[in-house]
């Protein structure tokens, strides 16, 4: 199916333990975007990316890690989780960057303890 | 730098009311962009619309309309003869051009809960 996903939908991991949260999108988008989702702060931009083998800080970088060898994947790496990781994921892709809509993945429920 | 103001945090109405949802932005930017999503209780995000900063024409999609006025940079988004399939968080949404220096970033608001009630 055409859109874009991302797995796993659910994780529940421990303190210290990496973790990568999967991206793909099948429009060839050139950009692709992360952010995270938490109460009282909205929506807040992790990286970005503009293309295949460029990315760039958003917002909230720290303790992330990001890569994109191909157009249509963009994996989240915690490289060591921390509890003030829990959060909503979303991944989303946009055709060009600021003018147009970006198209947002169903988000993945990041659960650190 | 930029910046998106939803004052109002929750919203509960009834059924076939209409109702306004409030976005306010900051910009030193003369080229943007702005764009209201929903978010249903299902969690994902939904696109609804994109204005940029040329284009200060109302904008009405069935239900939905949109007012964009620069004068007061605001860009409400008003649901008329709400139903409760319109329960959602509602963001507004805003990216600077080239030369604002956003990198393309999308800030949003902090969310509208509204609430519909049959």
């Amino acid at each position: 199916d055409a859109g874009i996903t991302q797995s796993p939908r659910y994780k529940i991991t421990e303190t210290g333990r990496q973790v990568t949260l999967m991206c793909h999108q099948t429009w060839s988008h050139s950009y692709m975007f992360w952010y995270r989702q938490d109460l009282g702060h909205g929506l807040r931009l992790i990286y970005y990316s503009a293309a295949a083998d460029i990315t760039d800080k958003g917002e909230v970088p720290d303790g992330y890690v990001v890569s994109r060898s191909k157009t249509e994947n963009f994996p989240l790496t915690l490289e060591s989780a921390t509890r003030s990781q829990t959060s909503v994921y979303f991944c989303a892709s946009s055709v060009r960057g600021e003018s147009y809509e970006q198209y947002f993945g169903p988000g993945t429920r990041l659960t650190v303890t | 730098a930029q910046k998106v103001t939803q004052a109002q945090t929750e919203i509960s109405v009834v059924e076939k009311e209409d109702v306004t949802l409030d976005c306010v932005y900051e910009t030193r930017d003369t080229t943007y962009y702005l764009f209201w999503y929903k978010q249903p209780p299902s969690g994902e995000l939904v696109f609804l619309i994109r204005r940029n900063s040329f284009d200060e024409q109302n904008e009405i999609s069935g239900r939905y309309s949109w007012n964009f006025q620069k004068s007061t940079s605001s860009f409400n988004f008003t649901i008329t003869a709400s139903q409760v399939v319109d329960s959602a968080v509602y963001f507004c949404a805003l990216s600077e051009g080239p030369s604002g220096g956003s990198n393309y970033k999308l800030t949003f608001g902090k969310g509208t809960l509204l609430t519909v009630n049959p």
